[in-house]
């Protein structure tokens, strides 16, 4: 079944403590996101990638970090996390730039 | 700059009313435009998508959206409400050739009986 894949799910941790998010993706994909959505505010791209080793910032990329040493795995990292981090996560992979987007299910952080 | 206005960030209709769900944008290319629907505790499913063919878009579960140029409107209908089109329903647009959505606000839909 084609699919994105995120883990965790749900995390709850402290300020400070690093983390990170896996994204995975069965489709081939070039194109993969992160974005985090917030009460109010949509969907807010955080990074994408066009392809193995090849990121770059979206509208809120401050206090995250990813990598993509592999086309199928996009993990997001927090490396010192905040309260203002506190959010719903979402990974999505797309064939070429501006295809239909695959949403993974979501991970709900918070940063206590 | 681009962007994305939904009007209406709760919708309330009675099951087997008319559904209309507001998005206008803002863009200086021919934007792709997209309606997302998120369930509770779920992910972002697609709707239906413009890309510049017809104007008129039909995509699942009996949705549609009619792409107006001169009203940069692209708003999202259907005949007749279920219980089960209750969610929360994003409007997206896509330009330049990145691989970016720019989303709005979202609406939450609710169906009463």
């Amino acid at each position: 079944e084609a699919q994105v894949t995120q883990n965790p799910r749900y995390l709850i941790t402290v300020t400070g403590k690093k983390l990170t998010v896996t994204c995975s993706q069965n489709m081939n994909h070039e194109y993969m996101s992160w974005y985090r959505q917030d009460p109010g505010l949509g969907l807010r791209q955080i990074y994408y990638s066009m392809n193995v080793e090849v990121t770059d910032k979206g509208d809120v990329p401050e206090g995250y970090k990813v990598s993509r040493k592999e086309k199928r795995n996009f993990p997001l990292i927090l490396e010192s996390p905040s309260p203002n981090q506190t959010s719903l996560y979402f990974c999505a992979s797309s064939l070429r730039a501006q295809d239909t987007q695959y949403f993974g299910p979501g991970t709900r952080l918070t940063v206590l | 700059a681009q962007s994305v206005t939904q009007l209406g960030s709760h919708v309330s209709v009675s099951e087997g009313a008319l559904v209309l769900l507001r998005c206008n944008y803002s863009s200086s290319v021919p934007p792709y435009l997209f309606w997302y629907v998120q369930y509770p505790n779920q992910g972002l499913q697609l709707l239906l998508k413009y890309t510049s063919a017809a104007t008129l878009v039909k995509g699942i579960n009996g949705f549609e959206a009619e792409f107006k140029k001169s009203e940069t409107s692209f708003h999202l209908t259907k005949p007749s409400a279920h219980m089960s089109d209750a969610a929360e329903y994003f409007c997206a647009l896509s330009s330049g050739g990145y691989n970016k959505l720019i989303f709005g606000a979202g609406t939450r839909l609710a169906v009463h009986p």
